[in-house]
């Protein structure tokens, strides 16, 4: 398995506070990925990353920021968490074909 | 973009039955395809891929999926199922480009 870290894995947070996931990569991979996945939708894509500082909208971007200043981490940021983002995160990342996945985060907003 | 449709949101099926989880993906002039396996509480898992060459693959536990392009399909195949196959199952296709999307699952449940 790709070494992808997920942190935290589970967290609850009050409406309107930001909320930072991390994701670690020890696997010097190019791109990396962020999804949310809920009931009846699968996993659908927040923001992706094509390299260092390059990054690019998903489906579900609003309301989701990102940052990558090192290949191996991939931030997803929430500005002002609402109810809505209650959701289990996902990150991955590619170095060719298929994509790796970390654990989750599973994030409540209460 | 592209998209992908899982038919079957729930499939049951007893214990060494065979079983087939459907999926379609929308036209492009080449895709990759993936199976995804979640168990619970688990992230995804790659459980088998086409790239290019023989439609047919397979996976080491049994798993085979077939693409066909005229049907734009990758069902996802099992001949005998076991209760450790309890599970959900993710269709995905990535094109030329760096995105991936996926269906919205398929839940598999073996009944002993």
């Amino acid at each position: 398995d790709a070494g992808i870290t997920q942190s935290p894995r589970h967290k609850v947070t009050e409406t309107g506070t930001p909320v930072t996931l991390r994701c670690h990569q020890t696997e010097n991979h190019r791109y990396m990925y962020w999804y949310r996945q809920d009931p009846g939708h699968g996993l659908r894509l927040i923001h992706y990353s094509y390299g260092v500082k390059d990054t690019d909208k998903g489906e579900v971007s609003d309301g989701y920021s990102v940052s990558r200043s090192k290949t191996e981490d991939f931030l997803l940021t929430l500005e002002s968490a609402t109810s809505s983002q209650t959701s289990v995160y996902f990150c991955a990342s590619r170095e060719n074909t298929e994509a790796f996945f970390g654990q989750g985060t599973r994030l409540t907003v209460v | 973009a592209q998209s992908v449709t899982q038919l079957d949101s729930q499939v049951p099926v007893f214990e060494e039955a065979p079983v087939e989880l459907r999926c379609n993906y929308s036209s492009s002039v080449s895709v990759y395809l993936f199976w995804y396996v979640q168990y619970p509480n688990q992230g995804l898992q790659l459980l088998l891929k086409y790239l290019s060459g023989s439609t047919l693959v397979e996976s080491i536990n049994g798993f085979e999926a077939e693409f066909n392009k005229s049907q734009t399909s990758f069902h996802l195949r099992k001949p005998s199922v076991h209760i450790s196959d309890t599970a959900e199952y993710f269709c995905a296709v990535r094109g030329t480009g760096n995105q991936f999307y996926f269906g919205t699952g398929t839940s598999l449940t073996v009944i002993p």
